[in-house]
């Protein structure tokens, strides 16, 4: 069974850098992609971006190519969502989900990790 | 990259079915057989209950449904629950960034 955990929430200032993760379990004969999807307060659901655990073959939603850094360690099948200079407007709830290696669907998510940028 | 367009609200009484359209364009909807529609409770998980189009995931109520027809999907729910209260969120393949796109985003009050 796929299981995909989450950082904590996170209070951080406007300008800090951040690396928030997703932990990823499942059955090692699939691959995986991990993708990152951001919630802001009120507002619906945006995909930032998509990683192949395997390779790290990484795709951006155009809005947020060169916003953030996405990245993964093989080898505690992870996956990271990074900020180098975070902005008020970067406060959201950030979801990671799960989608094997050929299908066009994610699965299985986490429970998000909520990230407050304040001064 | 634009979301896709979604109603933002449909309401039903218990019992009824409801649809949610999704709308997109040629090159994604339109050009792909890749639509799924999650479910958000309020504080919960996002749940995947339509994939492909058409599949429900193994444990889905067969009350949902789904379809597309040009660029555009719907979601149906027949006999409605008060459990289906809950916001809805189709989402496609793009090949803009080879990613994936949202809707708008629907919420269901059964009334």
């Amino acid at each position: 069974e796929v299981q995909v955990e989450q950082s904590g929430a996170e209070l951080k200032k406007p300008g800090d850098s951040l690396k928030i993760s997703c932990k990823h379990s499942g059955p090692t004969f699939d691959t995986y992609w991990i993708g990152w999807a951001r919630q802001m307060p009120g507002k619906g659901l945006e995909w930032m971006g998509i990683i192949h655990l395997a390779d790290h073959n990484t795709k951006y939603s155009p809005p947020f190519q060169g916003q953030v850094s996405i990245s993964a360690d093989t080898s505690v099948t992870t996956a990271y969502l990074q900020w180098t200079s975070l902005e008020a407007s970067d406060t959201a709830i950030y979801y990671c989900a799960s989608a094997v290696d050929g299908n066009f669907y994610f699965d299985v998510w986490g429970p998000g990790a909520l990230v407050t940028v304040s001064s | 990259q634009s979301a896709l367009t979604q109603p933002a609200s449909v309401s039903g009484s218990p019992g009824q079915s409801i649809t949610i359209s999704c709308t997109g364009t040629w090159s994604d909807i339109g050009s792909f057989h890749f639509v799924s529609w999650h479910q958000q409770h309020p504080g919960k998980a996002l749940q995947l209950i339509i994939y492909d189009v058409d599949n429900r995931p193994s444990g889905v109520s067969n009350r949902f449904s789904g379809s597309k027809s040009g660029n555009t999907a719907f979601l149906t729910i027949s006999g409605l629950q008060a459990e289906d209260e809950a916001d809805y969120y189709c989402n496609s393949y793009t090949p803009r960034g080879s990613t994936y796109v949202f809707g708008t985003g629907t919420t269901v009050t059964v009334l």
